[in-house]
């Protein structure tokens, strides 16, 4: 079945960018929605955006202007960059398959069927 | 964005009684193509989250059949009928019917 990894730094300064990777094994990265969601310490759950394989993505507009959701099918692998960060972007990351449908342009969600085990990213200097 | 309210956010329950959580949105959360994307999720302690149902009451591969839900419109519920050790953790409802999908702020079940 498919399994997710998430990869990248556990520190980042503030004012950089914050860069994680996602690799998908088990299956293929074609034809899915692939999400990022994080939850800060003690708190609950964000959805940040997601990317089809196509290369297509679409952002939370609370992030938009910091976010890029990229996806690289030869590596089987998508990734996420927030710039731009301060303590509140502290959280652990999760990486995610979203089941999105799309029916006359609109949008719609079953929610997120695989799971990463996410990855801690602490923002501080 | 759609606000999801859950309650209550803490729930000690008995082993073997039920649980019952609410999740209401701040909009209907029928879609243009009829229906309705509410789903629930399961975050054992230290674990991922996992879903458990999808469009309100289709229940997951290998989720027990104690897990159910229900509800329309506004107004959900996701209900245990019989609370097991392995069932301790935080609930969230999420909503994929309007975009940004949101997520409740979660309930947390413990044994009492």
């Amino acid at each position: 079945q498919v399994q997710l990894q998430e990869s990248g730094p556990g520190l980042v300064k503030p004012s950089e960018t914050l860069s994680l990777s996602c690799s998908v094994s088990g299956g293929s990265i074609s034809n899915s929605y692939w999400s990022w969601i994080r939850q800060p310490p003690g708190k609950g759950l964000e959805w940040i955006g997601y990317i089809y394989n196509s290369g297509s993505t679409n952002y939370n507009p609370s992030l938009r202007s910091r976010v890029t959701i990229s996806v690289d099918t030869s590596k089987s692998q998508f990734s996420l960059k927030l710039s731009s960060v301060t303590a509140a972007d502290t959280a652990v990351y999760y990486c995610a398959r979203d089941n999105v449908l799309l029916w006359f342009g609109e949008l719609s969600s079953t929610g997120m069927d695989v799971w990463g085990q996410g990855t801690t990213v602490t923002v501080s200097s | 964005d759609v606000v999801m309210t859950q309650s209550p956010l803490s729930l000690p329950v008995t082993l073997g009684q039920p649980a019952s959580i609410s999740c209401r949105s701040s909009q209907s959360l029928v879609h243009s193509d009829g229906n309705t994307y509410l789903n629930w999720f399961q975050q054992r302690p230290g674990q991922s989250p996992r879903r458990l149902i999808y469009k309100v009451s289709n229940r997951d591969s290998g989720v027990p059949d104690r897990f159910s839900g229900s509800g329309s419109g506004t107004d959900f519920t996701l209900k245990i009928s019989r609370v097991e050790a392995e069932d301790v953790g935080v609930y969230y409802c999420m909503q994929g019917s309007h975009w940004p999908w949101t997520f409740g702020q979660g309930t947390k079940v413990e044994i009492k």
